[in-house]
């Protein structure tokens, strides 16, 4: 059975940085892109950031394109999202996902439950 | 950026009838090299995370119920529920994965009529 845990959540000041990782088990991590995915308090789903299994390629969506980072230890199974530059508009909880299909990007079949992320002073 | 804009935003079905929800996307996301439409539908429920539905426009996910089915193909989408159980009360979203950013629509609230 896939399990994904998100861990690193928190309140931070807006300008601060925070560092997400997210914990798999269940499959051959490294088959498969994962992707960060957040949702705003009361909001809907906004894709934020997705990584090829290899780590070689990575996307961003426009509203995180050069303050967050994502990257993957295949090694540890493991997730990561570095966030850099922090604004309130970011304050959402954040869902790790695995892609349904090996090796490409696509539709997320698995989501953890989520680490919350507040950006405030 | 393919915008997504589902119908209506929100819908009260009594307990046994049909829900149907629409999705319509700004751009095809049907693929001309396999005749496969990249369209997702998840569910989501109050506290938890979004589950996914519908894969590929119409393939149902393993274990989710028959009542649940996809169709549509380019730029229109529906999803349906052929018989509106209590537990089916959540949030519905659908997703296009044609391109990066891939994209999702608004949501679409369910309740009980």
């Amino acid at each position: 059975e896939v399990h994904l845990v998100e861990s690193g959540g928190g309140l931070v000041q807006p300008g601060g940085s925070l560092r997400l990782s997210c914990a798999t088990s269940g499959f051959t991590f490294s088959n498969y892109a994962m992707s960060w995915v957040r949702q705003a308090p009361g909001k809907g789903l906004e894709w934020v950031s997705s990584v090829f299994g290899s780590g070689s390629n990575t996307y961003y969506a426009d509203s995180v394109k050069g303050r967050f980072t994502i990257s993957r230890d295949n090694s540890k199974n493991t997730l990561y999202l570095q966030m850099n530059s922090l604004r309130a508009e970011d304050t959402a909880l954040y869902y790790c996902a695995k892609e349904g299909a090996a090796g490409g990007l696509g539709y997320f079949q698995n989501w953890g439950q989520g680490t919350l992320v507040t950006v405030s002073s | 950026d393919i915008v997504m804009t589902q119908s209506p935003d929100s819908l009260a079905v009594s307990l046994g009838e049909r829900a149907t929800i629409n999705c319509k996307s700004s751009q095809s996301v049907l693929s001309s090299s396999d005749s496969k439409n990249s369209l997702a539908w998840y569910q989501q429920k109050p506290g938890q995370p979004p589950k996914l539905l519908i894969y590929w426009a119409s393939t149902r996910e393993s274990g989710v119920p028959d009542r649940f089915s996809g169709s549509g193909s380019g730029t229109d989408f529906t999803l349906t529920i052929s018989s509106l159980q209590a537990e089916d009360v959540a949030v519905y979203y659908c997703q296009q994965y044609y391109t990066t950013p891939n994209t999702f629509g608004q949501g679409t609230k369910l309740e009980i009529k």
